[in-house]
This record gives structure tokens, C-alpha cells and sequence, in this order.
């Protein structure tokens, strides 16, 4: 069955350092992967995703995710973050043949918090 | 436009009680479905329908029960509630079953099972 992980649970940083969230899902077919984000307070939100064509995916706010097949990577990116990006990450996963294909499985989420 | 809405926001319970959560979207989704979350565990589905009249068990489906009527309300029924059901819920639409679409998520609904 297929499941993703992700590497870091917490993870601080200041205001404008650099951000890469790790990735990885365990089924090697095609697939379609996701990046959701969770405010505190609020509920998920698609910040980004990926299921054909260029690899290096572009969202909202500024972020950026890239799939390495080779890898089964799908890491998410922001070149400066800001304190208003606290909030916790979670990647996600599905297999678009088969069934009902919009079955999302989830990493385990990573809690970002961002001192000013 | 209200997207996809929940009730109760928090709810407590005893062992062995029954309670149902509502979830309603009025975006005309094809594809609805309830996830719970626990701390450390991510997101895990608990039951989804691709359409009015459609269910299906997804990862944690014990202790849960569900049904589509409508294509705008998805329940999720606790049949006999127990400590272990203690979680936040969370039910999610999206337009179609086909994959690549965007799940849009309700606020959740806090649960305590005492």
C-alpha cells in the first residue's frame, strides 16, 4: 500500500532563511501528489500540486515543490519565509487508476513555526 | 458560496453514546469524504462516496458509518463512541473522483470521548 513520509516534524526557523520540507511516498507507479497547508486555527488548503508535465511545481505564496521520479521525492521549497508561514505542512498522495482515485493519503504533517 | 461546512465545531461524549457529524458542500462535488487527525499521525481516511448513493471504507473505517443520499451531505455516524474515537474530523469534497483534483476541506469538528 502506498504511504508517504515526512522527514521533519518540527522545524524553526527565522524570517527569511530558506525553507525545504523532505517527501517521500513509496509507490513507484504514476502518481499525483500534493501539498496542503493548515493555518493555526484553520482548516487544510491546497498550497500546490503536481500530476503531469513539468516537475517543478509552482503555488500560492511563493512556494515550490519538485518531483524526482527517481527519487520519489516531492519537496517543498520557499526561498524566504515569512512569520505568517507558521503553520503545519502536509504531503499528500493518490493513484489515479483504479477505484476512486481522489483517495488522498497523508504524511504525517510537519509543524513549521517562524520566529520574527 | 459557503464551500464545505461542518457541525458540531466541538462535541463531547461519553463512552457508548451515538452522535452524528454533518457535513454539507454546495459546490455540486462529486467526491466527499471524512479524514480524522491525530497528532503525529497526519490525515487518514475513514470513509469516502464518489457519488449520491456510493460509499466506500477507506483506511480507519471501524466504529464509523456513513451514507449519501444527497450529493450535498455526507454524515458520519459514531455508532457506539469510545476513547480511541477521540480525534479532530475533518470532511473534504472535491469535484470529481479523478485524481488531480483539489480537495476542498471543512473546518473540522473537535471531538472528546470521555
Amino acid at each position: 500500500a502506498q504511504s508517504v513520509s515526512q522527514h521533519n516534524h518540527h522545524v524553526i526557523l527565522s524570517e527569511a532563511a530558506s525553507l525545504e520540507l523532505g517527501c517521500n511516498y513509496s509507490y513507484g507507479g504514476t502518481v499525483n501528489l500534493f501539498w496542503y497547508v493548515q493555518y493555526p486555527g484553520q482548516h487544510l488548503q491546497l498550497l500546490l500540486k503536481y500530476f503531469s508535465g513539468d516537475p517543478l511545481v509552482k503555488g500560492i505564496k511563493g512556494f515550490e515543490a519538485e518531483f524526482i521520479k527517481s527519487k520519489f521525492s516531492f519537496n517543498l521549497r520557499k526561498p524566504s519565509v515569512q512569520w505568517s508561514d507558521t503553520a503545519e505542512y502536509f504531503c499528500a498522495v493518490n493513484e489515479p487508476y483504479g477505484g476512486a482515485t481522489n483517495k488522498l493519503i497523508f504524511g504525517t504533517g510537519t509543524l513549521l513555526a517562524v520566529q520574527p | 458560496n459557503a464551500g464545505v461546512t461542518q457541525t458540531p465545531k466541538f462535541q463531547v461524549l461519553k463512552t457508548g453514546q451515538s452522535m452524528t457529524l454533518q457535513c454539507a458542500q454546495d459546490m455540486n462535488h462529486e467526491y466527499m469524504s471524512w479524514y480524522r487527525q491525530d497528532p503525529g499521525m497526519g490525515l487518514r481516511l475513514i470513509h469516502y462516496s464518489v457519488g449520491a448513493g456510493i460509499t466506500d471504507q477507506g483506511e480507519v473505517p471501524n466504529g464509523y458509518n456513513v451514507s449519501r443520499s444527497t450529493t450535498e451531505d455526507f454524515p458520519l455516524r459514531l455508532l457506539s463512541a469510545a476513547p480511541s474515537q477521540t480525534s479532530v474530523y475533518f470532511c473534504a469534497s472535491s469535484y470529481s473522483s479523478g485524481g488531480a483534483d483539489e480537495q476542498f476541506f471543512g473546518p473540522g469538528t473537535r471531538l472528546t470521548v470521555l
